[in-house]
């Protein structure tokens, strides 16, 4: 079955500290995978698509095809990093059809 | 220019009452997607419009549920007979690409 997983519903770090907000999922084909985050009163809004490789506000995450995870990191955690993070996977090339995680809140604490 | 609309923003309702939820996507975006967000659920994926395919509407939890989209443009999402389990906030996306846009949501509460 798809599925995507975020193990922490919670996850609180001190500012400056680093921080990895687990994602991994179950697909047998090649999926493709990002990362959506929502800060305090906002939408819901793209932050990392793994084909980009790219790095966002200090944030990368690498697809581990073996371990089949899509973990997201930063160094030096910010307090504007405070949000709720989502992992989501797109199975069929052209639909971009996700499939959500459950969500991680991040807070970082002053 | 202007993002996803959504109407209402918050809508409060009696149980068994149908209630219609409103989606303006961003013009020219060929799909458009309906999500569920509930506590603890994470964002639930309801049913997919894309051009002028018949839409997928594979995530739709019961069939107290429908949606269309007329012209290719505004959605609407329509839950009949509201029971107390549907409350949440809808969100709706659209895109022409990869990038899911999303509106502000729509808060529903049934009472």
């Amino acid at each position: 079955a798809q599925r995507v997983t975020q193990p922490e519903k919670l996850l609180s770090v001190f500012k400056g500290a680093p921080v990895e907000l687990k994602c991994n999922y179950s697909y047998s084909g090649s999926p493709e995978l990002f990362w959506y985050v929502q800060y305090s009163r906002q939408r819901l809004q793209l932050l990392l698509r793994h084909i980009s490789r790219e790095s966002i506000k200090g944030f990368t995450a690498d697809l581990n095809k073996g371990e089949t995870s899509f973990h997201l990191k930063k160094p030096f955690a910010q307090e504007e990093d405070s949000a709720m993070y989502y992992c989501a996977l797109s199975t069929t090339s052209g639909t971009y059809k996700y499939i959500f995680g459950t969500g991680t809140r991040l807070k970082v604490l002053a | 220019g202007a993002g996803v609309s959504q109407s209402p923003s918050n809508k409060v309702t009696e149980k068994g009452k149908d209630v219609e939820l409103r989606c303006d996507p961003i013009s020219g975006h060929t799909a458009l997607y309906w999500y569920r967000q509930s506590l603890g659920q994470g964002l639930e994926f309801l049913i997919y419009f894309q051009g002028n395919s018949a839409p997928d509407k594979s995530g739709l939890p019961s069939d107290r549920f429908s949606a269309e989209r007329t012209g290719g443009s505004v959605s609407t999402l329509t839950i009949q007979r509201t029971q107390q389990e549907d409350s949440a906030v809808y969100l709706c996306a659209s895109s022409h690409a990869y990038e899911q846009y999303f509106g502000p949501g729509t808060r529903l509460t049934v009472t």
